[in-house]
């Protein structure tokens, strides 16, 4: 069965503590990225990977980091610096960036709350 | 003022009515549109995809974009209880990677 899994589902968060979201494809996808959602707000882009070992900020990177070694993982980090990290976190791949239909497929997101 | 201005909803209709889900948009450099289908809890999912001006037709789903007035729409026919979701709409440029920038969503409620 091909496509994105993420892991945990759910997650919680104690003060000061660094988590981090998995985010696996399989389907040979080169690009990755990474958004969060909040009630009224949509989805916005925190990071994303067109390639491995390359990545780069999106509109909201500020207390988060990533890491592309693989081509099919991109695991995100909140870090303490982060402080309202309580939200819904969806991983999405794409086969590259060039032009045409290059659509997006979503996983079923990892719901992160602060204990 | 956002990019693309959605309207949140609720949208509440009668199962088998005519559903209109629209987005505006104001950077006319945005050439390619989308709708995703959002599931309480879960990940978007792809409903349809066009390119620049016109209309694209997949079943019981219309997608419209008018570039001349930044605006487009979904149209859903015949709406099935399980129908109900939060539609969101997305944009993107050409030669801009593959940046999307979404709507808020419209929760869009259908019954029986």
């Amino acid at each position: 069965d091909g496509g994105i899994t993420q892991s945990p589902k759910y997650l919680f968060r104690k003060e000061g503590q660094n988590v981090t979201l998995s985010c696996e494809q399989n389907l040979n996808h080169d690009a990755m990225y990474w958004y969060r959602q909040d009630p009224g707000q949509g989805l916005r882009l925190i990071y994303y990977s067109q390639i491995v070992n390359d990545f780069q900020k999106g509109d909201i990177a500020e207390g988060y980091s990533v890491s592309r070694e693989k081509k099919e993982s991109f695991p995100l980090t909140v870090t303490s610096a982060q402080k309202n990290p309580t939200a819904f976190y969806l991983c999405a791949s794409s086969i590259g960036e060039g032009e045409g239909e290059n659509i997006q497929y979503f996983g079923a997101g990892t719901r992160l709350s602060v204990l | 003022q956002k990019e693309v201005e959605q309207d949140p909803g609720p949208l509440s209709v009668p199962e088998g009515a005519i559903v209109s889900l629209n987005c505006t948009y104001s950077n006319s450099a945005f050439q390619y549109f989308m709708w995703y289908r959002q599931y309480s809890r879960k990940g978007p999912e792809l409903l349809m995809y066009t390119y620049s001006s016109g209309n694209k037709e997949d079943g019981r789903f219309t997608a419209q974009v008018d570039k001349s007035s930044k605006y487009i729409s979904l149209f859903i026919r015949d709406s099935q209880p399980s129908d109900s979701a939060t539609y969101l709409c997305a944009m993107r440029f050409t030669g801009g990677g593959n940046k999307l920038t979404f709507g808020t969503g419209t929760q869009l409620k259908v019954e029986l």
